[in-house]
C-alpha cells in the first residue's frame, strides 16, 4: 500500500464555519506533511509532523491547527477561514525527515470558502 | 536562499515527440532532488528521486539526470502521450537542519494529438 488517502475530496465552507481535513497513511512513514497550494503556484509547506511531534510550523495562521492523533493519521482542523484561505490542501508521508526517500502524497482536498 | 528554478515555464509538443525539462537549484547543502508530475487538481505523483551519487535515474518514458556539480537536472520525457500533460515539478531538500525540501515553480507541459 503506497497511498496517502485525504477526506473529503471536496469541502466548501463558511467563514464562520469548524472543519477538519483528514490524511491517513499505512507506509509506516513517521514524517507527514501539510502543504498549501494555489493554482498555477507550487505547493507552501504549512507543517511538517516527525514522529508524531510537531517539527515544522511555517508561519501558519492559528486558524489552522494540526493535529496527529497517532503515526497513521494527520488531522487538520480548520476555524473561521477567509475566502483567501481557498486552496487545494496537499498531506504528504515520507519514512521520516532524514532519509533520501520519495515522499508520497494524497490527492488532496480542494477546499473553497465562501 | 535555497531556489530551485524551472524551464521552460510550459511547453507544447506534438505526441510521440521526446523533450526534455529543466532544474536549476542553489540548495546546498544538497541531499536529494526529486521530479514530480502533477495533474491540475491532483496531487503530485513522484517520478524520481536521486541522490547526489546519482547521474541518471529512469521510470518507464521518463529519464532523470543529475550534474551535483553544476546543480542542475533535467527530466527527459521520451515518445510522449497525451497522458503526460500535467505539471513537472523538481523538487529538492537539503540535508541538516530543517530538511525543508524547495520547490520548482514548475514546467507546464501540453502534449496534442
Amino acid at each position: 500500500d503506497t497511498e496517502v488517502t485525504q477526506t473529503p475530496k471536496h469541502l466548501v465552507m463558511g467563514m464562520t464555519n469548524k472543519k477538519s481535513l483528514k490524511c491517513e497513511q499505512h507506509m509506516g512513514h513517521r514524517a507527514m506533511y501539510w502543504y498549501k497550494q494555489k493554482a498555477k503556484k507550487p505547493p507552501e509547506l504549512m507543517f511538517v509532523y516527525s514522529y508524531e511531534k510537531l517539527s515544522i510550523n511555517e508561519s501558519v495562521p492559528s486558524r489552522f491547527s494540526p493535529e496527529c492523533p497517532n503515526s497513521s493519521l494527520l488531522n487538520l482542523h480548520l476555524h473561521a477561514l477567509q475566502p483567501e484561505d481557498s486552496a487545494l490542501y496537499l498531506c504528504a508521508s515520507s519514512q521520516g525527515l532524514e532519509r533520501n526517500t520519495e515522499a508520497f502524497f494524497g490527492q488532496g482536498t480542494r477546499l473553497t470558502v465562501v | 536562499k535555497n531556489q530551485v528554478e524551472q524551464s521552460p515555464q510550459s511547453l507544447i509538443i506534438l505526441e510521440g515527440k521526446n523533450c526534455t525539462l529543466q532544474c536549476n537549484y542553489t540548495v546546498s547543502p544538497f541531499s536529494n532532488l526529486r521530479w514530480y508530475k502533477q495533474d491540475t487538481g491532483r496531487g503530485p505523483v513522484s517520478l524520481t528521486i536521486m541522490t547526489f551519487s546519482e547521474n541518471t535515474k529512469s521510470n518507464g518514458r521518463y529519464t532523470a539526470t543529475l550534474d551535483a556539480d553544476t546543480k542542475q537536472s533535467s527530466l527527459h520525457i521520451t515518445a510522449s502521450q497525451l497522458s503526460d500533460s500535467a505539471s513537472y515539478i523538481c523538487v529538492v531538500s537539503p540535508t541538516g537542519g530543517s530538511y525543508i525540501p524547495t520547490f520548482g515553480r514548475g514546467t507546464s507541459l501540453i502534449v496534442h494529438p
